[in-house]
């Protein structure tokens, strides 16, 4: 099976401009969640989906937000970039939502200049 | 303050010996998940636990509900368990479904 994949690895914006990342969970994986990793902060929830509904949403402004599609892919935007949201940005998917083992991808490195 | 400490910060072993990380929370929890994070950033889940004991070849994982407290243990420890170790729980009650993250233990094993 494939395990979970991120798109794409590295970004470089502006600050200002808007940002979309790409997670493919593991086939039949219908949970996505996002997280923030930072060397201030560390890791830090975004939010989750499951069945194409947010389920959960950590504590970050409304410029982060994201979405489920049908095949349970999932994507998450952020607008009006500022420096420190540069960070890497981890997706993990799971059999189902709540108590299932989370399965992370490689992460997208997002540098905001 | 976090609700999730993990401690030591940083532990050095020699090849071969026993490591202990350990995890307190403050917040009534549903699951609690020992996570490892290799340079390069990548994570890989360890465990998932809600009580009890759990045991994967040289790693060991123990929970303390009551105590709100958790332990990972690496047996015979070897250079190639030197990585990043992150507690992380599930929030239960008004929390439920959130993940909170512990600060992480760098671990580095010796030859």
């Amino acid at each position: 099976k494939a395990g979970v994949t991120q798109t794409p690895r590295y970004l470089i914006k502006t600050r200002g401009q808007q940002v979309t990342l790409s997670c493919s969970p593991i086939s039949g994986h219908r949970s996505v969640s996002w997280y923030q990793q930072t060397p201030g902060q560390g890791l830090q929830f975004l939010f989750e989906y499951f069945s194409e509904t947010q389920r959960n949403k950590g504590n970050f402004p409304g410029r982060f937000s994201g979405r489920q599609f049908s095949n349970s892919r999932s994507e998450m935007n952020v607008s009006t970039l500022e420096l420190g949201d540069s960070a890497l940005y981890l997706c993990a998917s799971s059999y189902r939502q709540g108590n299932s083992p989370l399965h992370f991808g490689n992460g997208t490195r997002l540098t905001v200049t | 303050k976090n609700e999730v400490e993990q401690s030591p910060q940083n532990l050095t072993a020699q090849e071969g010996e026993f490591i202990t990380i350990n995890c307190s929370y403050s917040v009534g929890i549903s699951a609690l998940h020992w996570l490892q994070q290799h340079p390069g950033g990548g994570i890989v889940s360890l465990f998932m636990l809600s009580s009890g004991k759990k045991k994967h070849g040289r790693l060991i994982a123990t929970i303390n509900i009551q105590e709100k407290h958790s332990s990972l243990h690496i047996t015979a420890s070897h250079p190639r368990d030197s990585a990043v170790y992150i507690c992380a729980v599930r929030g239960g009650g008004d929390s439920w479904g959130k993940l909170q993250f512990g600060a992480g233990t760098q671990v580095v094993v010796t030859p």
